[in-house]
């Protein structure tokens, strides 16, 4: 599996958009980006993925540079319950099986503040 | 819809006994996986089934753990003479089959080893 790099935090005003960098510069070319996110002892929720194109969807747009190599999450007007881990991963898929090991970071640790 | 359920949701043993937990997934997800979480850490990848077979175990960390899901559905993950080591959050997810899908995790099982 390629490897994420995240910062381990980033503060974010109530109201702003919240910009979560990722760096995945050994991606291979048929490895999607996902994005999870964790608040509190909660399960991680699935939030957005993508291949090589941008994406959004009601909860966040991902950008991913042409070279695959780093991809960015934004949430466009972040709340207080925005507060979580966010986790950025590299997904392998094995076979026509669809086998999807993920393997997940520390991520990083996005505070909402008021 | 129902989500993915976990039972039970604390479980505390002492050290030695063996236990057992529990993961339904969501109807129709052919593909389930076990993970471990410590506090402060990213989820950790245990084992993954598709339908009955288990697929890979590779996370697994010993030979006292282990994995069944004899129909296809429930599925049960096994640690035999725990030690306190194991205390972590479980957490089962699944998914649809193939490339492009998203995992759906249950709550969790806390178990604490004494």
């Amino acid at each position: 599996d390629a490897k994420t790099t995240q910062p381990p935090s980033m503060d974010c005003a109530e109201g702003r958009a919240a910009n979560l960098p990722c760096n995945h510069s050994t991606i291979s070319g048929n490895e999607y980006v996902y994005w999870y996110r964790q608040i509190h002892s909660q399960g991680p929720q699935y939030i957005i993925h993508g291949l090589k194109n941008n994406e959004t969807n009601e909860m966040a747009s991902l950008i991913i540079t042409e070279d695959r190599k780093s991809s960015t999450l934004i949430l466009p007007h972040a709340t207080l319950r925005d507060t979580a881990v966010y986790y950025c991963i590299v997904r392998v898929a094995m076979n026509s099986g669809g086998y999807q090991k993920v393997t997940f970071g520390t991520g990083t640790k996005l505070q909402v503040i008021p | 819809g129902a989500g993915v359920s976990q039972s039970p949701r604390y479980k505390v043993t002492k050290r030695g006994q063996d236990v057992a937990l529990r993961c339904d997934p969501i109807s129709g997800h052919v593909s389930l996986y076990w993970y471990r979480q410590a506090l402060g850490q990213g989820p950790e990848f245990l084992t993954y089934f598709n339908y009955e077979a288990q697929q890979d175990k590779s996370g697994l960390p010993n030979d006292r753990f282990s994995a069944e899901r004899p129909e296809g559905s429930i599925s049960t993950l096994t640690i035999q003479r725990t030690e306190q080591r194991d205390s972590a959050m479980y957490r089962c997810a699944s998914s649809l089959e193939g490339p492009g899908y998203e995992q759906y995790f249950g709550p969790g099982t806390r178990l604490t080893v004494t």
